[in-house]
């Protein structure tokens, strides 16, 4: 089954923890992003990435940390410098000329 | 970079039609997308607008107009599963950009029976 998976679907970080939030895709895509989105506000660019070994920061890098070591997989690490981690991830993939697959995005919470 | 504007939020009912406008200020253009987000769920793809103009794609149709900087995504014959919120995103056109997308804070469509 070919697209594009992120895991865990929830995720729990405690206090000063860093976390990793997967994401994995198998359409032999070069450029995959990570977005943010919080209630009323538009999604956010976090990182991205045009191709293996290299990534850049988007407009809200700070907190995060990313790797790109395969083509398949660019895991996006929530460090204990992100401040408000709560919110809905998304990874994208830029599918065709015209727009992003989504993954079905990892929600994590602070607790 | 881009300011992308689109109401909070709009209730009609079913079987209706509803419009949902979009206007961007961006340094450069290079297309504009609109997404369906159900609460919880990923974003999918509805339409994509680079040249002036309607596009049609069963019940939805995407209009643009790039000298006034304008979308609308109109909805006919809504459905009840039409309750969604929907993504306005501008593609900007510079070189260090490529396939980013920057996007509206959503509209929440609400369809009532």
């Amino acid at each position: 089954d070919g697209g594009i998976t992120q895991s865990p679907k929830y995720l729990f970080r405690k206090e000063g923890q860093n976390v990793t939030l997967s994401c994995e895709q198998n359409l032999n895509h070069d450029a995959m992003y990570w977005y943010r989105q919080d209630p009323g506000q538009g999604l956010r660019l976090i990182y991205y990435s045009q191709i293996v070994n290299d990534f850049q920061k988007g407009d809200i890098a700070e907190g995060y940390s990313v790797s790109r070591e395969k083509k398949e997989s660019f895991p996006l690490t929530v460090t204990s410098a992100q401040k408000n981690p709560t919110a809905f991830y998304l990874c994208a993939i830029q599918a065709t000329n015209y727009g992003y697959t989504f993954g079905s995005g990892t929600r994590l919470t602070v607790v | 970079g881009q300011n992308i504007d689109q109401p909070t939020e709009m209730t009609a009912t079913e079987g209706a039609i509803v419009q949902i406008n979009c206007t961007y200020q961006t340094s450069g253009f290079n297309g504009l997308f609109w997404y369906q987000q159900h609460a919880g769920e990923a974003p999918t793809f509805l339409s994509y607008n680079v040249l002036d103009g309607l596009e049609e794609k069963g019940r939805f149709s995407s209009f643009l107009s790039r000298s006034k900087g304008y979308s609308y995504l109109l909805l006919k014959e809504l459905q009840m599963k039409d309750s969604a919120s929907y993504l306005c995103a501008v593609r900007p056109l510079t070189t260090d950009s490529w396939g980013k997308l920057q996007f509206g804070a959503g509209t929440q469509v609400v369809v009532t029976p």
